[in-house]
């Protein structure tokens, strides 16, 4: 069974339209949860971390926000250049400094 | 300052041979890791090195090992390739392995093909 867990697996959107990316995870003990943005062949580029509940964080168009079991990244009046694919990661507790990736989602916006 | 840089950047092998992948972490950094991602899927962890020495392991076979020099570059190793060791394989590297300043910097990585 998959401890993260990403949805939906693929998103097309116009540009403009707001929408968010669910990143759910399985586990207790979070030590970190982080977001990465994926161009295709490319590496993933680091965006947020988050470490509580109720923290947020903001990036230009982005913003990440963590429950008790789940985050979300809210994409705000996306632009073309905003598609790739969003991996989340989490760390959990137990001394592993060892992040566990989902499969991410892709992420079309279209002009 | 120059990010995460990897060597080499494609690289195609055939079955049954061995290769070496490169990573040069962000100046500064003294843990790196390696990943292996499969199209379509989240990049899998390997190893982490942090000063030199493993502090983590991912389901992997023997076949694959790793090691960290002084300068905290890397290097990953993997015999006896199989087709299905064809991937993406990321290095990433970060400051320190504390919570807090843990986040990883991922280079390009290296694409290898067996045939």
């Amino acid at each position: 069974e998959d401890q993260v867990t990403q949805s939906p697996e693929a998103l097309r959107l116009q540009e403009g339209e707001s929408s968010s990316l669910n990143c759910s995870y399985t586990v207790s003990g979070l030590r970190g949860l982080f977001w990465y943005r994926q161009d295709p062949g490319k590496g993933p580029e680091f965006l947020f971390t988050l470490y509580s509940a109720g923290e947020e964080k903001e990036k230009e168009r982005l913003k990440a926000t963590l429950t008790k079991k789940e985050s979300f990244l809210h994409i705000t009046a996306p632009k073309p250049e905003d598609s790739a694919t969003y991996l989340c990661a989490v760390r959990l507790s137990g001394g592993s400094y060892i992040p566990t990736f989902g499969r991410g989602t892709s992420l079309i916006v279209h002009p | 300052d120059a990010g995460v840089t990897q060597s080499p950047t494609h690289l195609i092998k055939t079955r049954g041979q061995q290769v070496t992948l490169r990573c040069s972490p962000i100046s500064g950094h003294k843990s790196v890791s390696w990943y292996q991602q499969v199209l379509g899927q989240g990049p899998q962890f390997i190893f982490q090195y942090y000063e030199k020495e493993e502090r983590g392991r991912g389901n992997f076979p023997d076949r694959f090992s790793a090691r960290q020099f002084p300068n905290y570059s890397s290097e990953l190793n993997v015999n006896a390739l199989l087709l299905g060791d064809s991937a993406l394989y990321l290095c990433a590297s970060s400051l320190e392995l504390g919570q807090g300043i843990g986040e990883q910097y991922f280079g390009p990585g290296t694409r290898l093909t067996v045939t």
